[in-house]
């Protein structure tokens, strides 16, 4: 069984920076993905990006292209999401999901995190 | 961007009904769809995958179908445990993008 554990919640100022990480257990890390999916209160969900810790490879939504670096460090099988110059509109529950790989390469969601909640505020 | 809408955004039934929510994505994306469901404070969980595959573990009383562009996720029998947020999601091109969910409520 897989489990994918995440760092817990983060108050923040706009303008500041946060890291957010997750460690993988049970399961494989490095020949699968690692994606970042965000929840605003209330709202539904938005990818924001992805690794394949095998590969090293990251691809970002346009939204978040240059605020966001998504890495892995496979020695810990442990995935980050840092995300940068925050503000108000950034509040959400951030979560870590595994992502299954097709034939395509593209993947969906198996197995997902607890969630970790950002609020950015003054 | 693939765009995905649901409808309804909100359904309201009984335990015992058959449900079924419509995700509609803005250009064909094969049968490259996945349905997750969510309840309050939880993470969501995946149900299908590859329009109408059932993930291991998931209730039968779960089903989905579609390809193209329209996509179905039929509840053959709500139970109580089902009352919650369902989300399809496009994985044919990034970014995978998510319809804007459909709330199951109690009627």
């Amino acid at each position: 069984q897989v489990h994918l554990v995440q760092s817990g919640a983060e108050v923040k100022k706009p303008g500041s920076s946060v890291k957010v990480s997750c460690q993988a257990s049970g399961g494989t890390f490095n020949s699968a993905a690692i994606s970042w999916v965000r929840q605003a209160p209330g709202q539904g969900l938005e990818w924001m990006g992805g690794i394949i810790p095998f590969y090293g490879t990251t691809n970002y939504a346009q939204k978040f292209q240059g605020r966001v670096t998504i890495t892995a460090d496979d020695s810990t099988y442990t995935a980050y999401m840092e995300l940068r110059s925050l503000r108000s509109e950034d509040t959400a529950l951030y979560y870590c999901a595994r992502g299954r790989r097709t034939v395509t390469g593209f993947y969906f969601f198996d197995y997902w995190g607890q969630g970790t909640l950002v609020t950015v505020s003054s | 961007d693939i765009q995905m809408t649901q409808s309804p955004s909100t359904l309201s039934a009984s335990v015992g009904d058959r449900v079924t929510i419509t995700c509609r994505a803005s250009q064909s994306i094969s049968n490259w769809l996945a349905w997750y469901q969510q309840k309050p404070g939880k993470a969501p969980e995946l149900l299908i995958y590859k329009a109408s595959s059932l993930e291991s573990g998931v209730p039968s009383r779960f089903s989905g179908g579609g390809s193209g562009t329209e996509f179905t996720l039929t509840i053959s029998s709500l139970q109580p445990g089902d009352f919650a947020t369902y989300y399809c999601q496009q994985y044919d091109s990034y970014p995978y993008t998510f319809g804007q969910g459909t709330k199951v409520e109690i009627k």
